[in-house]
């Protein structure tokens, strides 16, 4: 499983497009990139998935170059209901063990 | 919609008591996975199941043990509770695809558990 490296922590004002970026140096052909978002209280949920180029979803877009080396979030115009931990993760689907890491905390300022 | 629940959200238990958390999930998952979550320390991996009787032991399985005999239950059992198990606990699960297939865990709500 690709190992991550994401920022612990970033700021924003509302209104402003995020970007996350993670670096999965060590990805393997087979491994997509997966974004989970955490808010307080509750368990982590799915937002976005890719594998190479660009996906974009209702909540988010994602950034993968062709390298596949690192990965980009997108989050655009925040508003406060986006502050979470953001996680970014690689798996290669079948059977597997998901392991996240400390993600990068999100907090949206007025 | 697939649902994860989670037997408490709140538990409070005595240290030495035996404890156990139960996790149901509703969508025929294959993969079933028990995280904790501290602060600073981010989630987890405690133990995680890929078919029933099986288990495959996670980054912290020390002092926690699980059972799967039926597919759709996954519970986590802690032998004799320490103070340093007070936790927030997250089971989670997923569909086995092929390789380079994309999949998603899907998660329960959590329960904090303190051990006091």
């Amino acid at each position: 499983l690709a190992k991550t490296t994401q920022p612990i922590s970033m700021d924003s004002y509302e209104g402003q497009e995020v970007n996350i970026t993670c670096s999965h140096n060590n990805i393997a052909t087979n491994d997509y990139i997966t974004w989970y978002q955490q808010f307080p209280s509750q368990g982590p949920r799915f937002i976005i998935q890719g594998y190479k180029t660009k996906v974009t979803n209702e909540v988010a877009s994602l950034f993968i170059p062709a390298d596949r080396k690192s990965s980009t979030l997108s989050l655009p115009r925040v508003s406060l209901s986006d502050t979470a931990v953001y996680y970014c993760l690689g798996n290669s689907g079948g059977y597997q063990k998901v392991t996240f890491g400390i993600g990068t905390k999100l907090q949206v300022i007025p | 919609d697939v649902k994860v629940t989670q037997s408490s959200r709140y538990l409070v238990k005595r240290t030495g008591e035996k404890v156990f958390l139960e996790c149901v999930q509703d969508m025929d998952h294959e993969n079933m996975f028990w995280y904790r979550q501290d602060p600073g320390l981010g989630l987890r991996l405690i133990y995680f199941s890929y078919d029933v009787k099986m288990k495959e032991k996670g980054d912290i399985p020390e002092g926690y043990s699980v059972s799967r005999e039926k597919k759709e239950r996954f519970s986590l059992i802690l032998e004799s509770a320490s103070t340093n198990q007070t936790s927030m606990y997250l089971c989670a699960s997923s569909l086995t695809q092929g390789q380079g297939v994309k999949t998603e865990a899907f998660f329960g709500q959590g329960t904090r558990l303190t051990v006091v």
